[in-house]
């Protein structure tokens, strides 16, 4: 499978902890795009990286949040002291054209805190 | 997320059946107009896009109509199936200013009865 990998699938954690999310994109993409989505809604943008930059971020990404695209290939998302309303399914997308054209979705990681 | 606004949130139809759904934005920055389709348990998969330059574009049986003077574009799916049980997400980006971000709006869970 040639996809977005995301990992892991699903987390329950308790309040408080931290948790991070893995996002192997497609290889040759150089784009890599972070949403949220929770239930009966749509995603949300979170953060943007072309390469191991990290060229946007949404207001939604409070200080507890923290991106990384190390050697511009895979990226994690870490959610430090994890509360309730971070409960949702975060989705990882990448891209090789800019604009936001074409993105391609992983089945994201779902995240459950008790 | 007020940015767009979709509807209906729900849409029944009957196997052969035109499927229509609409999408509404407030923001004339946005210059790409992308459908999404999403299965439960996946991502969100690119469906038909379009450009401001151009008012309508068909591929197979999905349809997008774009009305710029009125900041509205819509889907349409022909004949539709019951593979196309789904939900829908309209998601408008704009590039003005580099952003690479995409507003999905809350979209639209179809049901396509056989």
């Amino acid at each position: 499978d040639t996809g977005v990998s995301q990992d892991p699938r699903h987390k329950i954690t308790k309040r408080g902890q931290n948790v991070t999310f893995r996002c192997d994109p497609i290889s040759e993409h150089n784009r890599l795009y972070w949403y949220r989505q929770t239930l009966g809604q749509g995603p949300e943008f979170l953060t943007y990286f072309q390469n191991e930059a990290q060229l946007e971020k949404s207001r939604l990404l409070s200080d507890r949040f923290s991106a990384e695209r190390p050697k511009g290939s895979f990226s994690t998302l870490e959610i430090q002291r994890t509360e309730q309303g971070d409960s949702a399914m975060y989705l990882c997308a990448s891209s090789l054209t800019g604009g936001a054209r074409e993105l391609f979705f992983g089945e994201g990681s779902r995240l459950t805190v008790l | 997320q007020q940015q767009v606004k979709q509807s209906p949130q729900s849409l029944i139809v009957q196997k052969g059946g035109i499927s229509i759904i609409n999408c509404a934005y407030e923001n004339t920055a946005f210059d790409y107009f992308p459908w999404y389709q999403q299965f439960p348990g996946k991502g969100p998969a690119l469906l038909i896009a379009i450009r401001p330059d151009v008012s309508e574009k068909k591929e197979g049986r999905f349809t997008i109509s774009f009305n710029k003077s009125a900041k509205q574009f819509s889907l349409h799916i022909m004949d539709s199936q019951p593979g196309d049980s789904a939900t829908y997400f309209c998601a408008p980006g704009g590039t003005q200013g580099g952003s690479e971000k995409l507003v999905f709006g809350k979209g639209t869970k179809l049901t396509v009865n056989p």
